[in-house]
């Protein structure tokens, strides 16, 4: 069965602090893989899109890897801001868009 | 950018009652569309894929019956709840492949039904 799962359910840090989301997913061949942040009762908005045959994706303070192998995919933001609390969805696609049930961080001032 | 418009963006509703939900892709056409329910701290899960003229498919589980799809246009997607109960209460959000690769969504729709 095609999962993906993401640990720590939550997450709360200073400002300042680098974070480190991770997600994992059962089934190694993926289409593609992307994270999203959500913020409350809000829709979804794409962070990074990794493809499958790309290690890692960067935009400004967002770095996300991907290792197809061990199934598993970490999203890092550098000196977090009380602006980053979110909750953040990882999406694996496989046939059709699989999501894990999210990280939600919050950054404290 | 290409965007995904959907309303309404809150509705609450009394028990029995219909209620619609609407997708617009605004600068581009969106051949398929594909509407997600979201309970709360939990993960969004598909419950079908519509695709313009034509019938939807609906994920293991979904009532058919209970959420209507229909696309009618390239650019309209529309899911309604039929006589809704307290326990379809839950975010839905719709999405549309903007190109092959990839996936834009809608702010989704917050329906509380009392």
């Amino acid at each position: 069965k095609q999962e993906v799962t993401q640990i720590p359910a939550a997450l709360s840090v200073p400002e300042g602090e680098n974070l480190v989301l991770n997600c994992s997913f059962t089934d190694s061949a993926i289409y593609n893989l992307q994270w999203f942040r959500q913020d409350p009762g809000k829709g979804l908005t794409s962070l990074l899109l990794i493809q499958s045959s790309q290690r890692e994706q960067t935009s400004g303070r967002l770095n996300a890897s991907l290792d197809k192998s061990s199934g598993r995919s970490t999203l890092y933001i550098a000196a977090s801001q009380p602006g980053d609390s979110a909750t953040y969805l990882c999406a694996v696609r496989w046939d059709k868009l699989s999501f894990g049930a999210g990280t939600t961080v919050t950054v404290r001032a | 950018g290409a965007v995904v418009s959907q309303h309404p963006s809150r509705v609450i509703c009394k028990s029995g009652t219909s209620v619609k939900i609407e997708c617009r892709s605004l600068d581009f056409q969106a051949t398929t569309m594909f509407w997600y329910r979201q309970f709360p701290k939990q993960s969004l899960m598909l419950m079908a894929t519509s695709n313009e003229g034509s019938k939807a498919t609906y994920e293991q589980g979904v009532e058919k019956d209970k959420f209507l799809i229909n696309h009618a246009s390239l650019t309209l997607s529309t899911l309604t709840v039929t006589s809704a109960h307290p326990e379809d209460s839950s975010f839905y959000i719709c999405s549309a492949p903007t190109d092959p690769r990839r996936y834009t969504f809608g702010s989704g729709t917050r329906l509380t039904v009392v």
